[in-house]
């Protein structure tokens, strides 16, 4: 059983880029998580999202983030115009169902704005 | 609201010395914990977790934690550690029934001398 994927591993966009990043969650896992992981900060949470559906999005920026979960397919995290203070590692997280228990993390998207 | 602390950014330990990494927590409502561990570019690995019943938890390699809900603490803790044990270590929190995104820490960095 795989665990969860992430890729691309590094993205190095230029400022006012696009940045796609995905996730695929464990098999039979339908609950996705997305955080952000600044240097010397622990991990912010950022959208939930459950089968084409997101369940809580409260950690999202207003503008320029959007989230997806297919019903078929991974997972999309997307920035719109990248600035430089979007760099930062992205770790996905899935888990089978919603409350107590762990979450299995990937092994995250370490996105650079030059 | 939720919260955690986790007092100590690092924590500098010889090999085969025992350690303890420190994490309360704020909440009004019952508490989920889990610690976590994250090792150079790779994402998280969950170490061990508390939902109910005994208050000491044992995890994978070789950790413990202790729930004091008196204290509102969950301090990891490991008899003897080991270089490869050099990593960044979280704390976090969720409440069943309610908010149930765990709440991260800032993460105790681990670093353990030959």
């Amino acid at each position: 059983n795989a665990g969860v994927m992430q890729n691309p591993r590094h993205l190095v966009r230029r400022r006012g880029q696009e940045a796609r990043l995905r996730c695929s969650p464990m098999k039979g896992h339908s609950h996705v998580y997305w955080y952000r992981q600044l240097p010397e900060e622990g991990l912010k949470f950022m959208v939930y999202l459950q089968k084409e559906n997101i369940i809580d999005e409260s950690g999202m920026p207003k503008e320029r983030f959007s989230a997806e979960f297919p019903k078929e397919g991974p997972s999309i995290l997307r920035i719109q115009q990248v600035v430089r203070g979007d760099s930062a590692a992205y770790f996905c997280a899935s888990s089978p169902r919603r409350e107590g228990n762990e979450q299995f993390f990937g092994p995250g998207t370490r996105l650079t704005v030059l | 609201a939720q919260s955690v602390t986790q007092l100590d950014s690092q924590v500098p330990v010889f090999e085969e010395a025992p350690v303890e990494l420190r994490c309360n927590y704020s909440s009004s409502v019952s508490v989920y914990l889990f610690w976590y561990v994250q090792y150079p570019n790779q994402g998280l690995q969950l170490l061990l977790k508390y939902l109910s019943g005994s208050t000491l938890v044992k995890g994978i390699n070789g950790f413990e934690a202790e729930f004091n809900k008196s204290q509102t603490s969950f301090h990891l803790r490991k008899p003897s550690v080991h270089i490869s044990d050099t990593a960044e270590y979280f704390c976090a929190v969720s409440n069943p029934g309610g908010s149930y995104i765990p709440t991260f820490g800032r993460g105790t960095s681990l670093i353990v001398h030959p």
